[in-house]
C-alpha cells in the first residue's frame, strides 16, 4: 500500500492553469478507472473534486478536470482563483481489499 | 444541513483503546459505503478502514489491521472505529467519509470535520 506520488507543490498566477500529476502503478491507477481527486483546506473537511478519473460531482466547477494515461493521473485547475489555494490529493482503487490509496499531496499556491 | 460529525477523540496513552463515532445528520448513509481517513500532523491523507453499506464487508489499511475494527449502525445513522493497542504513530485527525457507492470505492463525497486523537504518555 505505497502512497501514490505527487509533486509537493505547484503554483500559478490567478487566471492561469496548473496541472498536478499523480503517479502509481499497474496495481492501482493503471489497473482501474477509479481515480478521484480531493481539495483540502487545512482545518476543514476535504472536498471531492473528481471521481472515476474525469467525472465531476454536481456543484464542482468545470475549471477542475481530470485525466489518466497509463499509471499517471492528472488534475488540471484552469482559471486559478485565490480560493483554489489548498492541498490537493489524488486517490485510486488498488484492489478488492484496498479501496483507496491516497497520493502524497500537492500544495497549490496562487501567486 | 448535510453533515457528518465525528466524536470520541482525545489524549490516550500508548497501548490503550479508543472508540471513535461518526453521526450522520441530513444525509443518508445506509445505502453507501463508509470510511475512516486520517491525517497525521504535517502529513497527508491516509485511508484507514472502509465498510460496505450493509456492514457485510470490511477493509483495513495494513497500518491498522488487527488493531482496529470498523462497524456501523444504520438504524442510528452511526459509523464507529474501535482502535486498540494505540501507538504514537496513530496520532492524527480522523475523518469519517461517505462513499458514492454501496461498496465503497467510487469517491468520498461527504466528509466530517474530523476528531483529533493524540497518543502520548
Amino acid at each position: 500500500q505505497s502512497a501514490l506520488t505527487q509533486p509537493p507543490s505547484a503554483s500559478g498566477s490567478a487566471g492561469q492553469s496548473v496541472t498536478i500529476s499523480c503517479t502509481g502503478t499497474s496495481s492501482d491507477i493503471g489497473g482501474y478507472d477509479y481515480v478521484s481527486w480531493y481539495q483540502h483546506h487545512p482545518g476543514k473537511a476535504p472536498k471531492l473534486l473528481i471521481f472515476e478519473v474525469s467525472a465531476r460531482p454536481s456543484g464542482v466547477p468545470d475549471r477542475f478536470s481530470g485525466s489518466k494515461s497509463g499509471n499517471t493521473a492528472s488534475l488540471t485547475v484552469s482559471g486559478l482563483q485565490a480560493e483554489d489555494e489548498a492541498d490537493y490529493y489524488c486517490s485510486s482503487f488498488a484492489g478488492t481489499n484496498i479501496p483507496y490509496v491516497f497520493g502524497t499531496g500537492t500544495k497549490v499556491t496562487v501567486l | 444541513q448535510v453533515q457528518l460529525v465525528e466524536s470520541g477523540g482525545g489524549v490516550v496513552q500508548p497501548g490503550r483503546s479508543l472508540r471513535l463515532s461518526c453521526e450522520a445528520s441530513g444525509v443518508i448513509i445506509s445505502d453507501y459505503g463508509m470510511h475512516w481517513v486520517r491525517q497525521a500532523p504535517g502529513k497527508g491523507l491516509e485511508w484507514v478502514a472502509g465498510i460496505w453499506y450493509d456492514g457485510s464487508q470490511k477493509y483495513y489499511a495494513d497500518s491498522v489491521k488487527g488493531r482496529c475494527t470498523i462497524s456501523r449502525d444504520n438504524s442510528r445513522k452511526r459509523l464507529y472505529l474501535e482502535m486498540n493497542n494505540l501507538r504514537a504513530e496513530d496520532t492524527a485527525v480522523y475523518f469519517c467519509a461517505r462513499d458514492q457507492s454501496s461498496s465503497g470505492d467510487d469517491g468520498m463525497d461527504v466528509w466530517g470535520q474530523g476528531t483529533t486523537v493524540t497518543v502520548s504518555s
